[in-house]
């Protein structure tokens, strides 16, 4: 079945600290994707990344760097030099097994708070 | 600019009403979704559409239908069956094929008085 499992609920930092979101993901497919979606205290979620599990190469962004390892099945997400326009609610997504389904399953979201 | 747009932002509804939620894409997607966030329980899938007059359920359908006549369109309604439909909800879209992103709507928050 697939699972995602984001274990921080609520994560606090001062302003200019890293901060890494966890991402632990079960699935029975050999070939998928991931995702990271941010949601701001506004609510529309905003895709941040979509990784294709062929690829182990960690991604760097700007401030923003994932780091994808299938050995542990691990998507972890890290900020640099976090800012206050950060805080947001950050979710995993892994979508359904089976060819035809587009569905995508959340994890519950880990809640960081950048504190100036 | 494209994009997808939700009404009302909030709605406020009379136990055992009938509510609409309105969802509208200019995006041209085939597939598009409707997710009820609440507090702690991440997002969860109510109904989900791939084309035009074909719509699967999701995990929580029970108490709500939805209809997909137009490809732009994807409404919600929240019948006076759902048990307990105070929520935040999403509308998202997609282009065709599993591994697409999906885009979201700025959402609808639902109290029930």
């Amino acid at each position: 079945a697939q699972k995602v499992t984001q274990a921080q609920t609520e994560i606090s930092v001062v302003e200019k600290e890293d901060v890494t979101l966890d991402c632990v993901y079960e699935t029975r497919d050999t070939t998928y994707y991931l995702f990271w979606y941010k949601q701001p205290p506004s609510g529309e979620l905003v895709f941040l990344i979509r990784r294709n599990s062929f690829d182990e190469q960690n991604e760097i962004s700007g401030r923003y760097s994932w780091n994808f390892q299938k050995s542990t099945s691990s998507f972890n997400f890290t900020i640099t030099a976090s800012q206050v326009v950060d805080s947001a609610v950050y979710f995993c997504a892994l979508p359904f097994s089976g060819a035809g389904s587009y569905q995508l399953t959340f994890g519950k979201g880990t809640k960081l708070s950048v504190i100036p | 600019d494209g994009g997808i747009t939700q009404s009302p932002k909030y709605l406020f509804r009379k136990e055992g009403q009938n509510v609409t939620l309105s969802c509208e894409q200019n995006l041209n997607h085939d597939a598009m979704y409707w997710y009820r966030q609440d507090p702690g329980q991440g997002l969860r899938l109510i109904y989900y559409s791939q084309i035009v007059n074909d719509f699967q359920k999701g995990d929580i359908a029970e108490g709500y239908s939805v209809s997909r006549e137009k490809k732009e369109s994807f409404p919600l309604t929240v019948t006076s069956a759902q048990k307990n439909p105070t929520a935040f909800y999403l509308c998202a879209s997609s282009s065709s094929g599993r591994y697409n992103e999906q885009f979201f709507g700025p959402g609808t928050r639902l109290t029930v008085l």
